[in-house]
């Protein structure tokens, strides 16, 4: 099976601007996790999506949003860029409805805000 | 709440000798407990779970970790290390019934030829 792909893989925007990052999960899978992943504060959890439907969301500003599409695709947008937002974003995707199952991450999308 | 602490930021290793990388854990429930495993430019690669059941758990790679629920730890280990072990590990809780996944800040793992 393919792995989690992530599009693109590096990304440079400008203070201000708005950016969507896109997952595709592993064929059946239906559970998509995002994560950002900084020198400084390490990998903090964004929210996780199952059937469309976000089942939870981590402490990031509302400028942070996500959704999923019925095919389990995901995409997340970023609006009104700010410098400390320059991370690596990282998307994962699960088998299942519980919360056993371990998570299968992506390469990545780098982004630079300048 | 729940929370992950990995108390050292560095572990160095001769290759063939064993490698531990520790992991201790806080939460409020019952944790599930996971081990990834992330090379440069790389995402993570899972390598390990406890969900219940036997404390010992084997995975990926010739790694295996141990739950001890009186000490709140569970540390990875390998009998073995090779050099192209040398990567940066994380240990990750989450609880029985949330979805959001903590990770500890990362251990570095040097092996040395």
């Amino acid at each position: 099976k393919a792995g989690v792909t992530q599009t693109p893989r590096y990304l440079i925007k400008t203070r201000g601007q708005q950016v969507t990052l896109s997952c595709s999960p592993i064929s059946g899978h239906r559970s998509v996790s995002w994560y950002q992943q900084t020198p400084g504060q390490g990998l903090q959890f964004l929210f996780e999506y199952f059937s469309e439907t976000q089942r939870n969301k981590g402490n990031f500003p509302g400028r942070f949003s996500g959704r999923q599409f019925s095919n389990s695709r995901s995409e997340m947008n970023v609006s009104t860029l700010e410098l400390g937002d320059s991370a690596l974003y990282l998307c994962a995707s699960s088998f299942g409805q519980g919360n056993t199952y371990e998570q299968y991450f992506g390469p990545g999308t780098r982004l630079t805000v300048t | 709440a729940q929370s992950v602490a990995q108390p050292e930021d560095q572990v160095n290793v001769a290759e063939g000798n064993p490698l531990t990388v520790k992991c201790t854990y806080s939460v409020s429930g019952n944790p599930y407990l996971f081990w990834y495993v992330q090379y440069p430019n790389r995402g993570l690669q899972f390598l390990l779970k406890y969900i219940t059941g036997d404390n010992l758990v084997k995975g990926s790679y010739g790694f295996e970790a141990e739950f001890n629920k009186s000490q709140t730890s569970f540390h990875l280990k390998k009998p073995s290390a090779l050099v192209s072990d040398s990567a940066l590990y994380f240990c990750a809780v989450r609880l029985s019934n949330d979805y959001k996944l903590s990770f500890g800040a990362g251990t570095t793992v040097t092996v040395r030829a």
